[in-house]
């Protein structure tokens, strides 16, 4: 197993709501990947965070948004929860100044009703 | 952006036969193509990658071949175990610096 954490496992939410996830990076890791997977489906590329700048972003709206830490960790937040949003959110840590691979954490569930 | 179709989505295979799966993607500048495999209810695990400075890498049963002019790249798992079975996802990083592009991914299943 990585040494990548996320919390929470599992987040139940209305439409409307907002909701923050996290995770941890993997020590010696600057840079922190976020990624929707929907179910049946490949992960989705949202953001990437590199030494607490955004770094790049995939074809999400302005209701998705995060932060990094000093220490690496990073945030994941959604404003205006909706039914769609129901997926994995699968974060990933890597270090980019070595271009290493990306090692994903075990994800939250996030089901909005 | 880029684009990655991967191909079959379904892959039933006899144990110890071997299975092929095949990824295409669109942008040229990508240089980096992981593997991931995918377990019900699990995290995606990195099984094998290949960088676009090399054309074929091997990690005994699994092997990845990489053709940049034709703009594809394929995963060979060889002598196929009931432990295989998963679904696998390609992937490319056609945002560059390992924001990765993932195709739709293959569920494959060794048959006993």
């Amino acid at each position: 197993e990585t040494g990548v954490t996320q919390s929470p496992t599992h987040l139940i939410k209305t439409r409307g709501q907002q909701v923050t996830l996290r995770c941890s990076s993997q020590s010696g890791h600057n840079t922190v990947s976020w990624y929707q997977q929907a179910l049946g489906q490949g992960p989705q590329f949202i953001f990437q965070y590199y030494r607490e700048e955004e770094n790049g972003r995939g074809n999400f709206p302005p209701r998705f948004s995060g932060l990094q830490f000093p220490n690496y960790s990073s945030e994941l937040n959604v404003n205006a929860l909706e039914l769609d949003d129901s997926a994995l959110y699968l974060c990933a840590s890597s270090n980019r100044d070595r271009a290493d691979t990306q090692y994903f954490g075990p994800g939250t569930r996030l089901t909005v009703l | 952006g880029e684009n990655v179709e991967q191909h079959p989505s379904t892959l039933s295979v006899q144990e110890g036969d071997s299975a092929v799966i095949k990824c295409t993607y669109s942008d040229s500048a990508s240089n980096y193509f992981p593997w991931y495999k995918q377990e019900l209810g699990k995290r995606p695990q990195l099984i094998i990658d290949i960088r676009s400075n090399v054309g074929e890498k091997k990690d005994q049963r699994i092997a990845v071949t990489l053709n940049k002019t034709a703009k594809h790249f394929s995963l060979h798992i060889t002598e196929t175990q009931p432990e295989d079975s998963a679904v696998y996802f390609c992937a490319a990083d056609g945002f560059g610096n390992e924001k990765l592009t993932f195709g739709t991914g293959t569920r494959l299943t060794i048959i006993p």
